[in-house]
Parts: C-alpha cells; sequence; structure tokens
C-alpha cells in the first residue's frame, strides 16, 4: 500500500489556463474527498466521492470546477480559465466506508500567475 | 452550521515539555467524531488521535492525549513530553454525517506548534 498519491505535486500556470490534477487514492478506499487550502488555512472542502458518484459539492465549486472519478479509482480535479485566486493547494484524501480515518495525499501546489 | 474554531493561531513549547492545543466545536448533533491531524512542514497531513462522541473515556496515543467535553463543545490535544519532531501544524477536525447520506468533515484554522530545543 503506497498511499494516497497525487499528481502533479506542483504546477505553475498562466491565467486562463486550464489545469488538471489526479489523485490515486487507497486501493480499498471507497471514499474520496478534494480539499482546497490556501496559507494559513485549514483544508476546505471541495467535493466528495462515494465509488464513481458525486455525493456532493461545496458551493466554493464554481462552474470552471469539475471532478470525475470514472470507475470509482483515480479521480481528477480540472480548473479551466484558471484565475490567480484559484492559486492554492489541492489536497486529496481517501478513507474506507464507516467513520475513520482520512489519509490524505501530499497535495498539488497550484500557483496561477 | 457546525463550525470548529482553533483560536491559538501559534504556539511554542520547549522540548520535554507539555503544551495544549485548544479545539471548540459547534454543532446540533449528538452523533460524530473528533480527529486532531498533524501537518509537518510540506509534508502530508496525518492523523494523531481520534475521539468518538458518544465515549467518555478521553481518547488516549502514546504522547498525545485529548480533553474530550462534550457538553462544552470543547476538545484540546494535549502533547506530552514534547519532541522536535512534533513541531507542525495541528488542525481540529469535526466528522460528521448529514441527512442527505454524505460524511464531511470540517476542520479548523490550525495551530502552529513551535518546539524549541
Amino acid at each position: 500500500d503506497t498511499g494516497v498519491s497525487q499528481d502533479p505535486r506542483h504546477k505553475i500556470t498562466k491565467r486562463g489556463q486550464n489545469v488538471t490534477f489526479r489523485c490515486d487514492p487507497i486501493s480499498e478506499h471507497n471514499r474520496l474527498y478534494w480539499y482546497r487550502q490556501t496559507l494559513g488555512q485549514g483544508p476546505e472542502f471541495l467535493t466528495y466521492f462515494q465509488n464513481e458518484a458525486q455525493l456532493e459539492k461545496s458551493r466554493l465549486l464554481s462552474d470552471r470546477f469539475s471532478a470525475e472519478r470514472p470507475k470509482g479509482s483515480f479521480s481528477t480535479l480540472e480548473i479551466q480559465r484558471t484565475e490567480q485566486g484559484d492559486s492554492a493547494m489541492y489536497l486529496c484524501a481517501s478513507r474506507q466506508e464507516g467513520a475513520g480515518e482520512l489519509f490524505f495525499g501530499e497535495g498539488s501546489r497550484l500557483t496561477v500567475l | 452550521a457546525q463550525t470548529v474554531t482553533q483560536s491559538q493561531p501559534e504556539m511554542s513549547v520547549q522540548e520535554a515539555e507539555t503544551v495544549t492545543l485548544s479545539c471548540t466545536y459547534d454543532t446540533s448533533e449528538s452523533d460524530y467524531y473528533l480527529f486532531w491531524y498533524k501537518q509537518p512542514p510540506s509534508r502530508q497531513m496525518i492523523l494523531v488521535i481520534r475521539q468518538e462522541a458518544y465515549k467518555q473515556q478521553n481518547a488516549t496515543e502514546n504522547r498525545f492525549s485529548v480533553n474530550f467535553q462534550k457538553a462544552a463543545k470543547s476538545f484540546s490535544l494535549k502533547i506530552s513530553d514534547s519532541q522536535l519532531g512534533d513541531a507542525a501544524m495541528y488542525f481540529c477536525a469535526y466528522f460528521f454525517g448529514t441527512t442527505s447520506g454524505t460524511y464531511k468533515y470540517i476542520f479548523g484554522t490550525g495551530t502552529r506548534l513551535k518546539v524549541l530545543a
């Protein structure tokens, strides 16, 4: 078990470009979460998957953001037409069914110039 | 709405000493979980300790223990015999099930712990 992995670890892009982040959760975990974290703040919930179904999206997630989890395995988070305010660390986490520990990836840091 | 408040943006502790990090939360639920997570610099967040709301006994994990006061909605973390490796951001988190059947975590803003040699 290699834990939750995220790719890329760091992305620098120009305003207006599209970016996509990938998360590979722990294989037996059917719950997957995306969070956004800015400097000095705690993680803010973006969206949640149970298997391949996206069950909840935060109001923070504008129309420019889309997330998928095809086949209930890896997940992608795409940001279209990036803005400077999108600069943040994007964290992926997964857990098993039942109330339990969230396992986090190391995050994907986005810098929008 | 559920909220989690960490009122100490930063704390310092001398190596080998004890420090307590504070967390309060607001909820109308009776069944939930509380967690403390540690985020070392440039590293992933890891679980430190968890507490089930239905358990009266405070959780303990080696040098880490909590003081869970359900009526006061308080959940503090005590770190005993502090070590240099304890230096990190610490986040308090509240986990609950929603009426729509999903499960959510709400995180506090964090407390940065510095350990002085």
